[in-house]
């Protein structure tokens, strides 16, 4: 098993509608969470850190369920420019000073006119 | 400005000449990381440093070597390249392991 998993996709949505991702990880050490995003060769940007208790950022809403070890991603009212693959990514202790950053093969996400 | 810088951005050489793809940081970040991507696996960690002198490896670091000398460098050495190194690379860059990372522009490497 994947130590991060995500749908890969395509997603393939009109401009308006709302998607969700999700992402489930196996290490229950996981300390941090996060999504990215990622345009067409170009580097992964930040998208929103996840908190414990969910967080918004304007159209978009994450959250985190450490019971089940997975972690969604909401858009709402989807616009052609966020047309993009989002990436999952958990930093999981390893015990000790052992800390990997570990990237989902990400969800790509293609809203249509 | 902010930035992770990495260069070259592109590279074709041949396998066994010896390489060296930097990457510096303006921001004063204790963390660093190489990743590679390659289509249908994702992002994978290379090798990582938690500090100055500190370095570790990450989930495929074999074929690569890295130093971190002073807080701002972190190059990636490829010893003796050979062509299933051949990816898009990445460097970051974080306040600490527990921080988002922010990304240099990559370097395409192709070794024939």
């Amino acid at each position: 098993r994947k130590e991060v998993e995500q749908d890969p996709g395509p997603f393939n949505v009109p401009e308006g509608a709302t998607v969700a991702f999700n992402c489930t990880y196996s290490n229950s050490a996981s300390q941090s969470f996060f999504w990215y995003r990622q345009d067409c060769r170009k580097e992964p940007k930040l998208l929103m850190s996840v908190y414990s208790s969910g967080n918004e950022d304007g159209r978009f809403t994450a959250q985190l369920n450490r019971a089940s070890q997975y972690i969604s991603l909401l858009i709402r009212d989807s616009k052609l420019s966020d047309s993009a693959t989002y990436l999952c990514v958990v930093n999981s202790n390893y015990g000790g000073a052992t800390n990997k950053l570990i990237f989902g093969t990400g969800t790509l996400l293609a809203v249509q006119p | 400005e902010a930035q992770v810088t990495q260069n070259p951005r592109y590279l074709i050489t041949v396998t066994g000449k010896k390489l060296t793809v930097t990457c510096s940081q303006n921001m004063n970040h204790e963390y660093m990381s190489w990743y590679r991507q390659d289509p249908g696996l994702g992002l994978r960690q290379i090798y990582y440093s938690m500090n100055v002198e500190v370095t570790d490896k990450g989930d495929v670091p074999e074929g690569y070597k890295v130093s971190r000398k002073e807080k701002r460098n972190f190059p990636l050495i490829l010893e003796s390249p050979s062509p299933n190194q051949t990816s898009l690379y990445f460097c970051a860059s974080s306040l600490n392991y527990n921080q988002p990372q922010h990304f240099g522009d990559g370097t395409r490497l192709s070794i024939l």
